[in-house]
C-alpha cells in the first residue's frame, strides 16, 4: 500500500531556531517527492520538487534533503520566522497521475 | 487575484441538498483536481481532468460528480449531501505531468 507517513505530527519552537521535519514514504514507482506549506484558511503551496536523482534541494530557508535508498526525506528550517507556522505536507508522486499525500506536521513558531 | 478561485470560501447546508462547489483558474492549466482534506488526514483525490473531455475518478469519488466546463472551469457536486462529506475542499491545477500543483484557498463545508 501506498502510504507516506510525517513526523512530528506538531511541533512548537522558538522564533530563530532551526528544526527538520522528517518524511518516510513506502511509494511504487516512485516519481518525485514534494513538500508543499499550508498557511491556515489556505491552500498549500510548493516549496520544493526532488526527484530520485536529487540529494538535497534549497529554497531560501528551506532545505529539502532525499534518500531514495532508505526511502525518507527531511525538511529543514533555518532561523525561523513566526511566519513559518504552518502545515507542512510531504507529497510522493507514485507515476505521472498518482500522488501520495502526508498528513502534514504542524509547526508552530514561538516568538 | 488569485491564480486558482474557489466558490463559495465556506457553507453550511443540510442533508440531502445538492450542492455545487466552482473552481476557475487564470493559469491557462490543462489539468483540474478536486481533493478533500479531513483533520489528521492527507488529501484526497476526489476527481480529476487533463482536458475538457476528460474526466477520472480518484480515490474516494463515491458521492461526488464534477463537470469540465471550459479548460478554465471545473465544478464539483455532491448530488446528496451527507454529514460526513462534511471537510475542507481544494481544487488545484497543474501543468505538465510532475510539476507542482497550484491550489485554491479551499471551500470549508458543512453539512448538518
Amino acid at each position: 500500500k501506498n502510504q507516506v507517513e510525517q513526523n512530528p505530527q506538531s511541533l512548537i519552537i522558538l522564533e530563530g531556531k532551526n528544526c527538520t521535519l522528517q518524511c518516510n514514504y513506502t511509494v511504487s514507482p516512485f516519481s518525485n517527492l514534494r513538500w508543499y506549506k499550508q498557511d491556515t484558511g489556505r491552500g498549500p503551496v510548493s516549496l520544493t520538487i526532488m526527484t530520485f536523482s536529487e540529494n538535497t534541494k534549497s529554497n531560501g530557508r528551506y532545505t529539502a534533503t532525499l534518500d531514495a535508498d532508505t526511502k525518507q526525506s527531511s525538511l529543514h528550517i533555518t532561523a525561523s520566522q513566526l511566519s513559518d507556522s504552518a502545515s507542512y505536507i510531504c507529497v510522493v508522486s507514485a507515476g505521472a497521475q498518482k500522488l501520495v499525500f502526508g498528513q502534514g506536521t504542524r509547526l508552530t513558531i514561538n516568538p | 487575484d488569485a491564480d486558482v478561485t474557489q466558490t463559495p470560501r465556506n457553507r453550511i447546508t443540510k442533508t440531502g441538498k445538492r450542492i455545487m462547489l466552482e473552481c476557475s483558474q487564470t493559469k491557462g492549466h490543462d489539468r483540474m483536481y478536486w481533493y478533500r482534506q479531513d483533520p489528521g488526514l492527507g488529501l484526497q483525490l476526489i476527481y480529476y481532468s487533463f482536458d475538457v473531455k476528460d474526466i477520472n475518478k480518484g480515490e474516494i469519488s463515491d458521492g461526488y460528480s464534477v463537470s469540465r466546463q471550459a479548460q478554465a472551469k471545473f465544478s464539483l457536486s455532491l448530488e446528496s449531501a451527507i454529514p460526513n462529506q462534511t471537510a475542507l475542499y481544494f481544487c488545484a491545477t497543474s501543468g505538465p505531468p510532475f510539476w507542482p500543483q497550484h491550489f485554491g484557498d479551499g471551500t470549508r463545508l458543512s453539512i448538518l
